[in-house]
């Protein structure tokens, strides 16, 4: 069974500040990975995933996220945060034959002016 | 395009009392489905997922059941509610085929006093 762990519980961040979010996987087979967004109240947005191909994935809302295989990690990161940014992030894994998601605690981005 | 409702948004519960929470898909035929609970300050839990009607299997031991009665309708029961069963509860559907990424509905909070 696949685990997820993110690195940081909470981060917080100056408006324009670039902001790198932490996720590393453990999985004995391939798999998928996501990274879900939720804003107060709200349920889950999908903001990039990645399948299978090129390594670095581009998302919604300027999110980037880079699979690294040998690491087993899938790290987040914008380049200049915004107000709007300020969210739990999640990120998640499947493995390829069980599309059951296992998903991190989550990391809690506040952005200030 | 697909969309997916969950109702009621918000629930205030006495413990002991029963409970129904609803999923619905539109646009789609076929879905996967899922209930997760995201209790306070964590991360989501896979409670159940369907693949079709009556199927339903189930990913922690609790004191919650699922239905699904018909092909894009999900149900969320319990017979008596106890106060750990208070958290936000979110609904998710993937493509029967192909459907790696889970697209989530806007949540029911659940408070049971």
């Amino acid at each position: 069974a696949q685990s997820v762990t993110q690195l940081d519980s909470q981060v917080p961040v100056f408006e324009e500040a670039p902001v790198e979010l932490r996720c590393n996987y453990s999985s004995s087979v391939s798999v998928y990975l996501f990274w879900y967004v939720q804003y107060p109240n709200q349920g889950l947005q999908l903001l990039l995933k990645y399948l299978s191909g090129s390594t670095l994935v581009k998302g919604i809302n300027g999110f980037e996220a880079e699979f690294n295989k040998s690491q087993t990690s899938f790290h987040l990161r914008k380049p200049s945060v915004h107000i709007s940014d300020t969210a739990e992030y999640f990120c998640a894994v499947s493995e390829t034959n069980d599309y059951k998601l296992s998903f991190g605690a989550g990391t809690t981005v506040t952005v200030r002016a | 395009s697909q969309t997916i409702h969950q109702w009621p948004a918000t629930l205030v519960q006495p413990v002991g009392s029963p409970l129904s929470l609803e999923c619905t898909v539109e646009g789609t035929s076929n879905p996967n489905l899922y209930w997760y609970r995201q209790a306070a300050g964590r991360g989501l839990q896979l409670l159940f997922y369907s693949v079709g009607i009556g199927q339903i299997s189930s990913e922690v031991p609790q004191n919650l059941s699922a239905s699904r009665p018909q092909d894009r309708q999900f149900i969320l029961s319990s017979k008596k509610l106890l106060l750990s069963d208070s958290g936000f509860y979110l609904c998710a559907w993937t493509q029967i085929r192909g459907g790696e990424t889970q697209y989530f509905g806007p949540g029911t909070r659940l408070l049971v006093l």
